[in-house]
C-alpha cells in the first residue's frame, strides 16, 4: 500500500510554463518534505513543512501543506530547463517513524 | 554535496554473490538509513540505525543486514544475491532522531548490477 501518492507521474512542459504537482494521502503527517532528484544521484532536500496550511517559497517553488496535514502541492512558476528533475514527497507520521517516500513526479522542462 | 558519502559508485557481480555497500553520514550526524530505488519500486526504506543502533526496519529482506559502527559510519551487506536485488542503494543521514521533524541528506548513491 502506498501511503503518498504523487501525481502527476509524468510532466513534460515548455520553459517559462508553470506548474503544479501534488502529493496526497488518506494519513496524517507531522512533516512533509521535497526532495529533488537527478539522474545518477542522491534526492536533495528542498523543503519541510511541518504546519496544517503552511506555505514555503523557495525562489520559483512555492510549497503548500494541507489544512489537514494530509496533501501538499509544489508549485513551479516559469520553470526553467534546470528544474528537470525528478520530484520526490515524503512524509513523517510520527516522530519516531521513517520518512515515508512517494514515487515521484518526473518533471521535463524544454528549452 | 551533501556531506554524505558512499562507496562503491558501481558494483557488478553475479547471482549469488555477497557484496558490501558502504557509507560516511555527514559529520556529527547520529542517524543512518539505508534505501533501495529501483523503477518500479520507487524509494523504499530498508534500515535505520542511531548511534550504533538498530532504530527502524522497513522492507528489508533476510539476505540483506546493515550495521553501524563506533565511527559511525555503516554498511549494508547483501548475500545470495538475486537479479532482483540490481537497484540503486542509497544512505542517507540525519542529525536528530525521534524528534516532530528530521531531514534527511542523501549520499551519491552505489548501482548495483546483479548479472
Amino acid at each position: 500500500t502506498q501511503l503518498l501518492e504523487q501525481s502527476p507521474q509524468f510532466l513534460s512542459i515548455q520553459e517559462g510554463e508553470n506548474l503544479t504537482v501534488y502529493c496526497n494521502s488518506s494519513s496524517v503527517f507531522s512533516s512533509l518534505q521535497w526532495y529533488r532528484q537527478e539522474p545518477g544521484e542522491g534526492p536533495v532536500l528542498l523543503v519541510t513543512v511541518v504546519t496544517g496550511g503552511e506555505v514555503k517559497k523557495l525562489k520559483r517553488l512555492t510549497f503548500q501543506f494541507g489544512d489537514a496535514r494530509k496533501d501538499s502541492s509544489l508549485h513551479i512558476t516559469a520553470a526553467q530547463p534546470g528544474d528537470t528533475g525528478l520530484y520526490l514527497c515524503a512524509g513523517e507520521t510520527s516522530g519516531n517513524t521513517p520518512l515515508v517516500f512517494g514515487k515521484g513526479t518526473r518533471l521535463s522542462v524544454i528549452a | 554535496d551533501s556531506g554524505v558519502t558512499q562507496t562503491p559508485k558501481h558494483l557488478i557481480t553475479a547471482t549469488g554473490q555477497r557484496v558490501t555497500l558502504r557509507c560516511s553520514p555527514r559529520s556529527g550526524d547520529l542517524s543512518v538509513y539505508w534505501y533501495q530505488q529501483s523503477l518500479d519500486q520507487g524509494l523504499q526504506f530498508l534500515i535505520q540505525y542511531y548511534n550504533g543502533e538498530e532504530r527502524a526496519k522497513g522492507n528489508i529482506l533476510e539476505r540483506f543486514s546493515a550495521q553501524q559502527f563506533p565511527d559511525l559510519h555503516s554498511e549494508l551487506n547483501l548475500s545470495s544475491l538475486e537479479l532482483g536485488d540490481s537497484a540503486l542503494y542509497f544512505c542517507a543521514s540525519s542529525a536528530t532522531s525521534g524528534t516532530p521533524t528530521y531531514e534527511q541528506y542523501f549520499g551519491p548513491g552505489t548501482r548495483l548490477t546483479v548479472t
